[in-house]
């Protein structure tokens, strides 16, 4: 069974762009996290999506939104970049809602100059 | 905040057992302990959890004290490829909340 992929694998953006990032969930898994990885700040989540539905959210600004689609692959998007925001961006599905186990990407290194 | 606190940074001999420690004195009843690890640049990995008893799968042991309180994550026999970040994390029904985790060095 294929893994959860990230797309694109790495990306570089200036102060002020938008970027959207997506994920492919492990066939016939129903939920999507995301999560911001930084030297400084550590895994830090961002939102987790079932069905559809964005179920929880972490603390980080409207800049960061997601949204899943009926096939449950993801997207988030972070508008306004920030300098802040170079990152490794990992997403994370699972069969059902947390606490079920989840199994991450490779994740998105995004890089903002 | 992380709920859990482990040790910065451990080594170990390959071949030999690697026990890694986590407390998580603030534990609630209904909330599982779950170790990921993450190898450089890679993604995160699941190894295993436990709500009250010990478990084993094909990669770990994890033992739990009675009180819940602490934990071990125990690798029976470590290997170079071993060498990762360990994180301890406790949770349930709500996001995986990771801390700062216990960075392992497996040396021949």
């Amino acid at each position: 069974k294929a893994g959860v992929t990230q797309t694109p694998r790495y990306l570089i953006k200036t102060r002020g762009q938008q970027v959207t990032l997506s994920c492919s969930p492990i066939s016939g898994h129903r939920s999507v996290s995301w999560y911001q990885q930084t030297p400084g700040q550590g895994l830090q989540f961002l939102f987790e999506y079932f069905s559809e539905t964005q179920r929880n959210k972490g603390n980080f600004p409207g800049r960061f939104s997601g949204r899943q689609f009926s096939n449950s692959r993801s997207e988030m998007n972070v508008s306004t970049l920030e300098l802040g925001d170079s990152a490794l961006y990992l997403c994370a599905s699972s069969l059902e809602v947390l606490p079920d186990t989840q199994y991450f990407g490779p994740g998105t290194r995004l890089t903002v100059l | 905040d992380a709920k859990t606190t482990q040790p910065t940074s451990m080594d170990c001999a390959e071949g030999r057992a690697a026990n890694l420690p986590c407390n998580h004195s603030t534990i609630s009843g209904n909330e599982y302990v779950y170790w990921y690890r993450q190898i450089h640049s890679q993604g995160p990995q699941y190894i295993i959890h436990g709500l009250k008893n010990n478990e084993t799968n094909e990669m770990a042991s994890l033992i739990i004290t009675e009180d819940r309180k602490s934990s071990t994550l125990i690798l029976p026999h470590a290997t170079l490829r071993d060498t990762a970040v360990y994180y301890c994390i406790v949770g349930s029904g709500t996001a995986l909340i990771f801390g700062k985790g216990t960075t392992l060095s497996v040396s021949s």
